[in-house]
Parts: structure tokens; sequence; C-alpha cells
């Protein structure tokens, strides 16, 4: 059974930080593997969607890449802003066909002003 | 980009009582519409993956006569709490995948279920 770990599960720093979170999963034959935010009670917004067959995908300051072989991902967000709070999840899909996302529990990330 | 709306945002119920919720894909057909649940802390957990016009495939240890899913249309689903319990108080969303489609899924806001 997959099973997908994000490190930190908090994280504080001031703003203009460059940052990384951690996301690691348990079965390596993965399909693809996204980032998302999600805001308090509001729903999913994805952020980067890397296919098993690439190493890393950017959209402005964000860049996600992608070690299959060992089963990890990293998003780096440069340049942290105030609007960068939020919850940063990290979804995998294992199977080619019609399968959900196995999720972590986030990583909830504060950026003070 | 696709656009998914869930109804409603937030919904109060007693206990004994059923709830239903919407989701609906505004701009694409969905054949697949696929139903997770969030408790406080965890991680988003997959319920069910509905698919139109046929059953729905339930994940293990989520009972089907509890948690009613309808996918009528190809942009609808539905999702109905029978019987609610003050421990199926959660943070309910749905997503759709776009026909040919078997990579991104586009998510709804949520649905933010309290069992009084």
């Amino acid at each position: 059974k997959q099973e997908v770990t994000q490190i930190p599960a908090a994280l504080s720093v001031p703003e203009g930080e460059n940052l990384v979170l951690n996301c690691s999963f348990t079965d390596s034959a993965i399909y693809n593997l996204q980032w998302f935010r999600q805001d308090p009670g509001k729903g999913l917004t994805s952020l980067l969607l890397i296919q098993s067959s690439q190493r890393e995908q950017t959209s402005g300051r964000l860049n996600a890449s992608l070690d299959k072989s060992s089963g990890r991902s990293t998003l780096y967000i440069a340049a942290s802003q105030p609007g960068d709070s939020a919850t940063y999840l990290c979804a995998v899909k294992t199977g080619g066909g019609a399968d959900g996302l196995t999720f972590g529990k986030g990583t909830h990330l504060i950026i003070q002003p | 980009g696709a656009v998914v709306s869930q109804h409603p945002s937030w919904v109060i119920c007693k206990s004994g009582t059923s709830v239903k919720i919407e989701c609906r894909s505004l701009d694409f057909q969905a054949t697949t519409m696929f139903w997770y649940r969030q408790f406080p802390k965890q991680s988003l957990m997959l319920m069910a993956t509905s698919n139109e016009g046929s059953k729905a495939t339930y994940e293990q240890g989520v009972e089907k006569d509890k948690f009613l899913i309808n996918h009528a249309s190809l942009t609808l689903s539905t999702l109905t709490v029978t019987s609610a319990h003050p421990e199926d108080s959660s943070f309910y969303i749905c997503s759709a995948r776009p026909p040919g489609s078997r990579t991104e899924a586009f998510f709804g806001q949520g649905t933010r279920l309290t069992v009084v």
C-alpha cells in the first residue's frame, strides 16, 4: 500500500527566504506526482504535476523535483511571500488507470511579514 | 482551467439525518469523479471512485451503504451521508478527471460537514 510522508509538518520562516518542502513515498512505481496548495477550509489548487518520466517542473517561483527511484520529491519556493502561507500537499498517482491520489498530511507553511 | 463546483460548502445536520453533497464539473464532462475525506490534521483519504452510469468503487473500510454515491450524468456526482453520526463530521472534497486524461484531477472547494 502506497504511503506518502511530508516533512516538516509545519514551517514558519521570515518573508524573502528560500525554502524546501520534502515528500517521500514508499512505492516508487508511481504514474505521476503532484503538489497542491490548500488554504484553510478551501479546496485544492494544483501547483505542479510531474510525470514519472520527468525529473522536475517549474512554475514561477516554484520548482518541484522528482527522484522516483529513491521515492522522493522536493518543492522549492524561492523568495517566499506572506501570500505563500498555506498547507502544501504532496500526492502520488500509483496506477495509470482511473485511480485516485494518495496524499501526504501536508506541510503547514507560515511566511512571516 | 477546468472548474469543479461542490455544494454546499458547509452544512450542519442532526444525528440520524442524511446529507447530500453535490459535485459538478462545469466546463467538461467527467466520466470519473473521486470523493475524498479529510479529518483534522490528517491527510486526504480516498473514499470512492464514482463512475458515470455504473456503481461506485469504494476503498477498503468505507461503508457503501452509509456513503451513497450517484453519478447519473457526465457532469454531476452526489455523495449522500446516510444516518449521519458525529464521527462523520469531516471535510469532504471531490475531484473530477476530464475524459482521456489520466493525469491531473480538478478539485472542488470541499464541504465541511458537522453532525450534532
